[in-house]
């Protein structure tokens, strides 16, 4: 059965630092995994990641994918109180489909 | 260009009851997929509807329906309500370059 591992569970951190979220998962039929930042309601896109070892920025966060140890990598450098939310992976792993599984996410909490 | 919209943001509903909550994906997006999200259990996979046919169902009882119209706008039913039914319910539009859209749910309360 296709799964997606977040770890750890929760994080709290101070303004400034640096975290990295993980995600692994276990596939049949990789296509691409995507990460999320769960504010208040809506997941808000961040990432896709299709190749392994390309990394993909925005600002402050970026990703890797590993598609031979099958995980993935969030890093987020110099923390701000805005970045706390709940990250989510996710990957749609069988073809010709939009099914995603999500991870259960990564609770993020960055205090001032 | 529009997001994803999803009406109605908030619905209380008693146990016995019937709801449908409705979506409208960015325009050019086929493909809806619904997902239902609870503290406990996080993102569930509900179905999602391509060119209005279900093209894939995740683990839910038949009380969860959906469908999707020719405008690619979907609605999800939910039939004889139970307490645990209670959740935030998510739809997203997608395209294959972009990944998922999510709305911004249905926060629906069962009482």
């Amino acid at each position: 059965e296709d799964k997606v591992v977040q770890s750890p569970l929760s994080l709290v951190v101070h303004e400034g630092d640096t975290v990295t979220l993980n995600c692994s998962y276990e596939v049949t039929n990789f296509r691409s995994l995507l990460w999320y930042k769960q504010e208040k309601k809506a997941p808000t896109f961040l990432f896709m990641l299709t190749s392994s070892g390309i990394e993909k920025k925005s600002g402050r966060l970026s990703s890797i994918l590993d598609k031979k140890e099958l995980f993935s990598i969030l890093n987020i450098t110099a923390t701000q109180t805005g970045d706390s939310a709940v990250y989510l992976c996710a990957g749609p792993f069988t073809s010709g489909t939009y099914k995603y599984i999500f991870g259960t996410g990564t609770r993020l909490k960055v205090l001032a | 260009k529009a997001g994803v919209t999803q009406t109605p943001r908030y619905l209380i509903k008693t146990r016995g009851q019937q709801v449908t909550l409705s979506c409208s994906p960015i325009s050019g997006h086929r493909s809806v997929s619904w997902y239902q999200q609870t503290p406990g259990q996080g993102l569930q996979f509900l179905f999602e509807y391509f060119s209005e046919t279900q093209r894939n169902k995740g683990n839910f009882p038949g009380r969860f329906s959906g469908r999707q119209f020719s405008n690619s706008r979907s609605e999800m039913n939910v039939s004889t309500l139970e307490l645990g039914d209670s959740a935030l319910y998510l739809c997203a539009s997608s395209s294959q370059q972009a990944g998922y859209t999510f709305g911004s749910g249905t926060r629906l309360t069962v009482v």
